[in-house]
């Protein structure tokens, strides 16, 4: 079973340029998550979808960032203008369930650096 | 809120010898708790988890925590180190299962030979 695909794996910017990260998470898997990992920090969680529906964005900064899940499927997370404090790591998830029992599912994650 | 503590960024052990990565939560309700690994350039993978009952729980590659509810810890053991435990350890909490995790800062672990 594939898992959860991400790009680009890396990405280097320059402040006030905007980036797009790209997520395919497990086939079937209705409940997707952006999460970002700040170096030397514990992953937060930015967004979660339900199939392609927002059910919590409360911490992501909506000023400069969005998200969407078109068709309920891959997913996009996108920054426009970045921000030095921006350099991060952006982990997708996603979880066959969407209720309070499905295991989350990682992928190897997006590196941005914002020079 | 839900919080985590991990005691120590780095820990650092001989292979062969005993692993114990300290974590402390906070919750106001019955915590869901999590252990989390990360190699390098990889995702988390789940370790193992405690919703209810045992307090004792077993994951992968043998490694094993304890929910202390008097002492609001969750610590991760493994009796034996192995070099390719080599790694970053998350801790993670919530009340409400799998939704919203809330990570620790993670504590990396160091295995000499």
């Amino acid at each position: 079973e594939a898992g959860v695909a991400q790009s680009p794996r890396y990405k280097i910017i320059e402040k006030r340029q905007s980036v797009a990260f790209w997520c395919n998470p497990i086939s079937g898997h209705a409940t997707l998550y952006w999460y970002q990992q700040i170096l030397g920090q514990g992953p937060k969680l930015l967004i979660q979808f339900q199939n392609n529906g927002v059910v919590d964005d409360s911490q992501l900064p909506k000023d400069r960032f969005s998200a969407e899940r078109l068709k309920g499927v891959d997913s996009t997370l996108k920054i426009q203008p970045a921000k030095l404090e921006d350099s991060a790591v952006y982990l997708c998830a996603s979880s066959l369930e969407g209720g309070n029992t499905g295991e989350l599912f990682f992928g190897e994650g997006s590196r941005l650096t914002v020079l | 809120a839900q919080s985590v503590t991990q005691l120590g960024s780095h820990v650092s052990v001989s292979e062969g010898a005993l692993v114990l990565l300290r974590c402390n939560y906070s919750s106001s309700v019955p915590p869901y708790l999590f252990w989390y690994v990360q190699y390098p350039n990889q995702g988390l993978q789940l370790l193992l988890k405690y919703t209810t009952g045992a307090t004792l729980v077993k994951g992968i590659n043998g490694f094993e925590a304890e929910f202390k509810k008097s002492e609001t810890s969750f610590h991760l053991t493994k009796p034996s180190a192995h070099m390719s435990d080599a790694a970053e350890y998350f801790c993670a909490v919530s009340n409400t299962g799998f939704q919203k995790l809330v990570f620790g800062t993670g504590t990396r672990l160091l295995v000499s030979p």
